[in-house]
């Protein structure tokens, strides 16, 4: 499976749009993006996945790269409980162990 | 649906004890996951199952960890004889069959090995 580089870390403002970027230079034709977060003492949770176009959810928007090289994820009005680490992932099927690095740290500020 | 259930969510043991962690799926998934988080070693996955059957247990540290899923709706992991280095939060997830890798987890075991 294809890798990801993310920021260690993120603030963003309450109410403001949080917008975390991934990396994924190396992803196959058939890898998805998937992105996972995890509040602090609690099991990850799974967020949105994309392949080639953008996607939009009750949680977030996934912007994916003409090329798909790159993406963001986009937390559209951050709150407090948004506080999280948050996990870019590429991986196709469920068939696929999901290869999970240490994510972005985001920290929404009142 | 109640989610995945995992029990104890906490346990704390001597060295030496065997630890039996506990995690029941959602219903009709055909995938289970098990991991291992630590603030070092982030999320590592120790094992899988599909239709109860391992698939890979290539993550699994040592002979002294085991996982069992005896039917659809159960699974065990078990630590025996337990160390201090193996004090973690361990998760349980399950997904089904399809063209998505949606994982669903449960809150989680936090054991301490004294």
């Amino acid at each position: 499976d294809a890798k990801t580089t993310q920021p260690p870390s993120m603030d963003c403002a309450e109410g403001r749009a949080a917008n975390l970027p991934c990396n994924h230079s190396t992803i196959s034709g058939n890898e998805y993006v998937y992105w996972y977060r995890q509040i602090h003492s609690q099991g990850p949770q799974y967020i949105i996945h994309g392949l080639k176009n953008n996607e939009t959810n009750e949680m977030a928007s996934l912007i994916i790269t003409e090329d798909r090289k790159s993406s963001t994820l986009i937390l559209p009005h951050a709150t407090l409980r948004d506080t999280a680490v948050y996990y870019c992932i590429v991986s196709r099927d469920s068939n696929y162990q999901l290869i999970w690095g240490a994510g972005t740290k985001l920290i929404i500020k009142p | 649906d109640a989610g995945v259930i995992q029990s104890p969510r906490h346990e704390v043991t001597e060295m030496g004890q065997e630890v039996t962690l506990r995690c029941k799926p959602i219903s009709g998934h055909d995938y289970l996951f098990w991991y291992r988080q630590t603030m070092m070693r982030g999320l590592e996955l120790l094992i899988y199952f599909n239709n109860n059957v391992p698939i890979d247990d290539s993550g699994m540290p040592e002979d002294r960890f085991s996982a069992k899923m005896p039917n659809a709706s159960f699974s065990t992991l078990k630590i025996q004889p337990s160390e201090p280095r193996d004090s973690a939060v361990y998760f349980c997830a399950s997904s089904f069959r399809g063209p998505y890798n949606e994982q669903f987890f449960g809150p989680g075991t936090r054991l301490t090995v004294l």
